[in-house]
């Protein structure tokens, strides 16, 4: 079965960090980017960028640059999401998901069950 | 960054209606326009990618159109599971960009 699977909720302070996984089964974890989706509590998707699961280059949109950190691990086929100096306005629900479909790179055709991040004093 | 703006905001429909959104690009997003499903507390799904094909296991009842700056999104008969906020994408330029939903209710 094609998934993919997120760590837990995290409860942080603000200035803190947290790492979010997202491990993928079912499928060749390298053949297929991975992206970054962020939603705000009651709002709409935002997406945060990219990361080549082949050469595990990453691309981020304007702003999630600086605190944001898009990483791999090829061996438990796992990608994460690091982000730092948390912020009141980064709790949200934050998803990885798949661009699964050959030739249509923004067609997000697996998502995980997504991971909120709640940041607050 | 592109502007998706879709409308509705929100529908109410009833079971069996036939159902259509209408999502518009701040540019020409040629045709890599696609369409999410998100129901309450779930990721959210593919439906259709490039205007108007359906993703995997998506019924036929939902389908795509439009090119350029305007697209449009419908659901042939509306059934009880679709209730949904269902999201524009474009991913022409980067960053790609959602339109802000249309959350439909029965």
């Amino acid at each position: 079965q094609v998934q993919l699977v997120q760590s837990g909720s995290e409860l942080k302070k603000p200035g803190a960090s947290v790492k979010v996984s997202c491990e993928a089964s079912g499928y060749s974890f390298s053949d297929y980017a991975l992206n970054w989706v962020r939603q705000a509590p009651g709002q709409g998707l935002e997406w945060m960028g990219w990361i080549n699961t082949n050469t595990g280059n990453p691309t981020y949109a304007q702003g999630f640059r600086g605190r944001f950190v898009f990483s791999l691990d090829t061996s438990v086929r796992t990608a994460y999401l690091q982000m730092s100096n948390l912020k009141a306005d980064d709790t949200a629900v934050y998803y990885c998901a798949r661009a699964g479909i050959m030739g249509a790179p923004g067609a997000f055709d697996i998502w995980g069950q997504g991971t909120t991040v709640t940041v607050s004093s | 960054d592109i502007q998706m703006t879709q409308s509705p905001s929100s529908l109410s429909a009833s079971v069996g209606d036939r159902v259509t959104i209408t999502c518009q690009a701040s540019q020409d997003v040629t045709n890599f326009l696609n369409w999410f499903q998100q129901k309450p507390g779930k990721a959210p799904q593919l439906l259709i990618y490039d205007v108007f094909n359906l993703g995997k296991g998506v019924p036929s009842r939902f389908s795509g159109s439009g090119s350029g700056t305007h697209f449009t999104f419908t659901i042939s008969s509306l059934q009880p599971e679709d209730v949904a906020t269902y999201f524009c994408q474009q991913y022409d330029y980067v960053p790609y960009t959602f339109g802000q939903g249309t959350k439909l209710e029965i």
